[in-house]
């Protein structure tokens, strides 16, 4: 079993939508948690950290489940510019992430 | 600004050539860390450094080499042992926090002639 796994999508929600995405995790004792995107042939750029109660930002929710180790994240009202890939990253004790294989969003008009 | 510098955008090797990525970081971050991105793929960790003079190998290091002089740079060498070294190559850097999560250099994008 791989350690974070993401289904590779992808997604193609019309604007407006609301869409969701689950990354599971196989390490009991992972500690932190994020979501990043990354735009086709661009860097990874922080979306939103995860934290334990949920966390909301604008559009965006981030939720943690540690009983079913996943994590979510949830965007209300699509945007065309929302299209990428998102990335799910999870850290253990060793403070080393590992990457999800990302989750690629289309928003069509 | 703050932030991580990776040089040069575009990199192109000969066969049997060693060629090294800068990656330079001011954010005074402890932790650098290297990906490589295969398409379609995701980041494969392929060395990280947690502090000055100690770096360790991560899941692809066959084929390269890091050092690790100065807490800002953490430059990469991509060795001619490397066979299939066309990829793009991202540079990150953290605090050794737990909680905090990584920033990216833009990355490098190494072809081969």
């Amino acid at each position: 079993r791989k350690e974070v796994e993401q289904d590779p999508g992808p997604f193609n929600v019309p604007e407006g939508a609301t869409v969701a995405f689950n990354c599971t995790y196989s390490n009991s004792a992972s500690q932190s948690f994020f979501w990043y995107r990354q735009d086709c042939r661009k860097e990874p750029k922080l979306l939103m950290s995860v934290y334990s109660s949920g966390n909301e930002d604008g559009r965006f929710t981030a939720q943690l489940n540690r009983a079913s180790q996943y994590i979510s994240l949830l965007i209300r009202d699509s945007k065309l510019s929302d299209s990428a890939t998102y990335l799910c990253v999870v850290k253990g004790g060793s403070y080393i992430p590992t990457f999800g294989r990302g989750t690629s969003l289309i928003v069509h008009p | 600004d703050g932030g991580i510098t990776q040089s040069p955008k575009y990199l192109f090797r000969k066969e049997g050539q060693n060629v090294t990525l800068s990656c330079e970081q001011n954010l005074n971050h402890d932790a650098m860390y290297w990906y490589r991105q295969d398409p379609g793929q995701g980041l494969r960790l392929i060395y990280y450094s947690q502090i000055v003079n100690d770096f360790q190998k991560g899941d692809i290091a066959e084929g390269y080499s890091v050092s690790r002089e100065k807490k800002e740079s953490f430059p990469l060498t991509v060795t001619s042992a490397q066979k299939n070294p066309t990829a793009f190559y991202l540079c990150a850097s953290s605090t050794n926090s737990g909680n905090q999560p990584q920033h990216f250099g833009d990355g490098t994008r190494l072809s081969i002639l």
